[in-house]
């Protein structure tokens, strides 16, 4: 079945160094590819997506390109703030039929100090 | 802000009870989905409702149901409530019934606590 692998945390970085989180799939035909992020005591927010092979997605300084060769979909952000400290979470959804759930990842904790 | 509004925030019960969990769509939205978010399974799909109808099930137990009514708000009810059932319940909503590209936009959630 599908599923999802991102790197395990946590990551904790300094304000204004740069952050890659790792992602890295597995799914028959062509997903799209989400990034979430759960800032503490909240829900999901959408930061970014690509729904098609080589598509960049981007949202407040994140990237993240959808490599199809490597299978993978890893968020970068190239100088982070304390603001920044959240949980992001990787997912996809499957590229055809009827099956439309969202498969996470486990999760990244990002702790950023000042 | 999403516009998923989901009621109650938290709720502390005990085993064996029965709860129910209250999700309102985006305005317009025709889907619904239920996400459960607990330490050990991470994030994983139980149910999505289309315009009344159940489209597609994922890991939900017997002894959960749901159903979305007219309005397109969805309720999730939970029964025989164990330890185990303690996470966070995300209601999701996209516009239409959910093709591959669409994205799914998260409620707040509630946290459920089974003593």
């Amino acid at each position: 079945g599908d599923s999802v692998t991102q790197m395990e945390g946590p990551v904790t970085l300094s304000e204004e160094a740069f952050l890659t989180i790792n992602c890295t799939y597995t799914a028959t035909g062509y997903p799209s590819l989400f990034w979430y992020v759960q800032y503490p005591g909240e829900g999901l927010q959408l930061l970014l997506k690509a729904t098609k092979a080589d598509d960049k997605g981007s949202n407040k300084g994140f990237e993240a390109t959808y490599r199809k060769e490597t299978t993978s979909f890893h968020l970068e952000k190239g100088s982070v703030q304390v603001s920044d400290s959240a949980v992001y979470f990787c997912a996809l959804k499957p590229g055809g039929g009827s099956n439309y759930k969202l498969t996470f990842g486990k999760g990244t904790l990002l702790t950023v100090n000042p | 802000d999403s516009g998923v509004t989901q009621t109650p925030k938290h709720l502390i019960t005990a085993t064996g009870q029965r709860v129910t969990l209250r999700c309102s769509p985006r305005s317009g939205d025709l889907s619904v989905y239920w996400y459960q978010q607990s330490l050990d399974q991470g994030l994983q799909f139980l149910i999505q409702y289309y315009n009344g109808e159940e489209r597609a099930k994922g890991n939900i137990l017997e002894r959960f149901s749901a159903q979305q009514f007219p309005d397109l708000h969805s309720e999730l009810n939970l029964s025989s409530l164990e330890l185990g059932d303690s996470a966070l319940y995300f209601c999701a909503s996209s516009p239409s019934s959910g093709g591959a590209r669409e994205t799914q936009y998260f409620g707040p959630g509630t946290r459920l606590l089974v003593l």
